[in-house]
């Protein structure tokens, strides 16, 4: 079946770039998304790539996929303490499919 | 980005009542909405997809007596949770597809179960 996985916590300073990893097992994913979830919070979409894509960026935001290794990482530059949370990278094949949610990267950034 | 609201945020009830949880779309009509599940430090897990109009699709080992779905318009889904119990204590979200491939996500209602 498929599976996401991801690193579980991972810690930075106020300042410095945040990568956060994600693997993933179903080759027929046709998008890739990372959702952001704060405390409490529902999720918050931040970007999806297509499966055809390698590269994508939107301001401080970085998505890099690696097809070949099913792989798929998000670049946060200058990182800023309003950028904690917890990271959700997911799958699915189309918008209409429920996605396959990763467990989740904590992302702590010390001032 | 499209907007998905949930009503309630929270509730908190005695067990062996029944709650309902609204999922709506607000700008954009969504044929298909999803709820999730997610328990603390946990990831989301699909209990069930909604379709408008016909019955939903529930994920093995989600009973679908106890949590019923109706996806009456374009517009709304509604989860109830029948005889709740402590253990369906949970943070229920749903999802709504957008025609662009995009899925916008509700805030969430915490449930409590006494």
């Amino acid at each position: 079946g498929e599976d996401v996985e991801q690193s579980l916590f991972l810690s930075v300073r106020e300042g410095d770039s945040s990568v956060i990893n994600c693997t993933y097992t179903d080759s027929s994913s046709t998008y890739l998304y990372w959702y952001k979830q704060e405390p409490g919070a529902g999720l918050q979409l931040l970007t999806y790539i297509f499966s055809n894509m390698d590269m994508k960026q939107d301001q401080r935001l970085t998505v890099l996929l690696n097809k070949k290794d099913k792989h798929l990482s998000l670049r946060i530059a200058d990182t800023q303490t309003g950028d904690s949370a917890i990271y959700f990278c997911a799958e699915g094949d189309t918008g209409r499919r429920a996605l396959t949610f990763g467990s989740g990267t904590r992302l702590q950034v010390q001032p | 980005g499209a907007v998905v609201s949930q009503h309630p945020s929270r509730v908190i009830c005695k067990s062996g009542t029944s709650v309902k949880i609204e999922c709506r779309s607000l700008d954009f009509q969504a044929t298909t909405m999803f709820w999730y599940r997610q328990f603390p430090k946990q990831s989301l897990m699909l209990m069930a997809t909604s379709n408008e109009g016909s019955k939903a699709t529930y994920e093995q080992g989600v009973e679908k007596d106890k949590f019923l779905i109706n996806h009456a318009s374009l517009t709304l889904s509604t989860l109830t949770v029948t005889s709740a119990h402590p253990e369906d204590s949970s943070f229920y979200i749903c999802s709504a597809a957008t025609g662009d491939n995009e899925q916008f996500f509700g805030p969430g209602t915490r449930l409590t179960v006494l």
